[in-house]
């Protein structure tokens, strides 16, 4: 059974801080990525990943950045947290063709106080 | 520019009933569709996708789509309602041409008993 987990389910974390959140896939899926979703808004991408040290911006990019030195494991860093950083984030990975599925993990509810 | 919408924030139907929840796109190329739902407090879950081929594909938990070329529509379709398919349904395209997904802002689904 293919299995996305991530480091957290929630956290509570104050503005300034550095914030890791961990993804790891079991799958040998080459891509990956993280969203963060908010009411109304939907699933936003926030980065991807297409191979290991491989990665691209997605559409809100800043104040965040990744990092994915091995194959099964993708990072979010906020580097400096800011309260308009809480939301809820995703991360999936699939495999490296266009028509695959992307597989989910359960997401990291995140506040920022 | 590809782009995703479901024009309807909620869909209230009766248990028993035929559902539908609306979904059209606009890709460059030729679409990748795909139908995610997402239960309170989870990660989303694959329902089906449309690749190429027979226009109606069926999918997970009785549901089915009907993809229409002309109309570029992949509305998410079940004969009958239960209760617990109540919850949050969001629709993805993804061109050929790249990595990213697009996803919709989701249209909450309740199935009244």
């Amino acid at each position: 059974d293919v299995k996305v987990t991530q480091s957290s389910r929630y956290l509570v974390k104050r503005t300034g801080e550095k914030v890791f959140l961990e993804c790891v896939q079991d799958m040998d899926h080459e891509n990956m990525f993280w969203y963060r979703q908010d009411p109304g808004l939907g699933l936003r991408l926030i980065y991807f990943s297409y191979d290991v040290k491989m990665k691209e911006k997605g559409d809100i990019p800043e104040g965040y950045s990744v990092s994915r030195e091995k194959k099964e494991r993708f990072s979010l860093i906020l580097e400096s947290a800011s309260t308009n950083q809480t939301s809820m984030y995703l991360c999936a990975s699939s495999a490296g063709t266009a028509q695959e599925t992307q597989y989910f993990g359960p997401g990291t509810r995140l506040l920022v106080l | 520019a590809q782009s995703v919408a479901q024009p309807e924030d909620q869909v209230n139907v009766a248990e028993g009933n035929p559902l539908t929840v609306k979904c059209t796109y606009s890709v460059s190329g030729n679409p990748y569709l795909f139908w995610y739902v997402q239960y309170p407090n989870r990660g989303l879950q694959f329902l089906l996708k449309y690749i190429t081929g027979d226009n109606l594909v069926k999918g997970s938990y009785g549901f089915e789509a009907e993809f229409n070329k002309s109309q570029t529509s992949f509305h998410l379709k079940k004969p009958s309602a239960l209760v617990s398919d109540s919850a949050l349904y969001f629709c993805a395209v993804r061109d050929g041409g790249t990595y990213k997904y697009i996803f919709g802002t989701g249209t909450r689904l309740k199935v009244l008993a």
